[in-house]
């Protein structure tokens, strides 16, 4: 069965440091990747997806960076965190629009 | 682009009893899911649909996709304290790799 992995679970980071959070999926081959951030109480935000390695589609301009360096990895990353970052960072897996999205368990990182 | 918008935003509701909660496109839409996120959780495939019309029912839950494809709707009979949460719907297009998530029904149960 196929199975997602996400973490750190929780990650409180000072601003202006660096970022790297890893997604990684098992028993499935070349899926769909996607990030989304939540921020408190509202809705999941597309940050990037991607459909193959080295494939990065970006949703919204900002200062976070997304890699595929593997076929079931995803890194989602920035070179300085900024206040605004902070929020519930989700993975999520799909092998098409016609399947349902299994998502991780997330990243809760706050930004001090 | 393309948005999909749910109302209400939030739901209180009294345990036992019925509500619906409504998720509208501004452009048709090639299949809708729904997902459920318990607090503090992760958002949870629930169902999707695909033809016009289409109703599905899941228990307590009934799932309705609009004529034009465009709107969706989930009911809730009998309210529990267990579906406590918020509701995501989410809309594809055929040409696309992505869903566009609304931003969510997020209901709460008072006993």
């Amino acid at each position: 069965s196929q199975t997602i992995h996400q973490w750190p679970a929780t990650l409180v980071q000072p601003v202006g440091s660096p970022l790297s959070l890893e997604c990684t999926v098992e028993g499935t081959s070349n899926p769909n990747l996607y990030w989304y951030r939540q921020a408190a109480g509202r809705g999941l935000q597309l940050l990037f997806y991607s459909v193959g390695i080295g494939q990065i589609s970006s949703e919204v301009p900002q200062n976070l960076s997304a890699s595929r360096p593997q076929d079931r990895q995803f890194i989602l990353s920035s070179k300085k965190l900024l206040l605004s970052d902070s929020g519930f960072y989700l993975c999520a897996w799909g092998e098409d629009l016609w399947y349902g999205y299994t998502f991780g368990s997330g990243t809760r990182l706050t930004v001090v | 682009g393309q948005q999909v918008m749910q109302i209400p935003q939030y739901q209180h509701v009294q345990e036992g009893e019925d509500f619906t909660t409504y998720c509208n496109s501004s452009t048709t839409l090639s299949n809708i899911q729904w997902y459920k996120q318990r607090p503090g959780g992760h958002p949870v495939f629930l169902i999707q649909l695909v033809k016009s019309g289409e109703v599905k029912k899941q228990k307590r839950l009934t799932f309705q996709f609009g004529e034009a494809k465009k709107n969706s709707s989930l009911h809730i009979t009998a309210t529990q304290t267990t579906d406590v949460g918020t509701y995501f719907c989410a809309g594809g297009r055929a040409a696309g790799n992505k869903l566009t998530f609304g931003g969510g029904t997020r209901v709460l149960v008072k006993p």
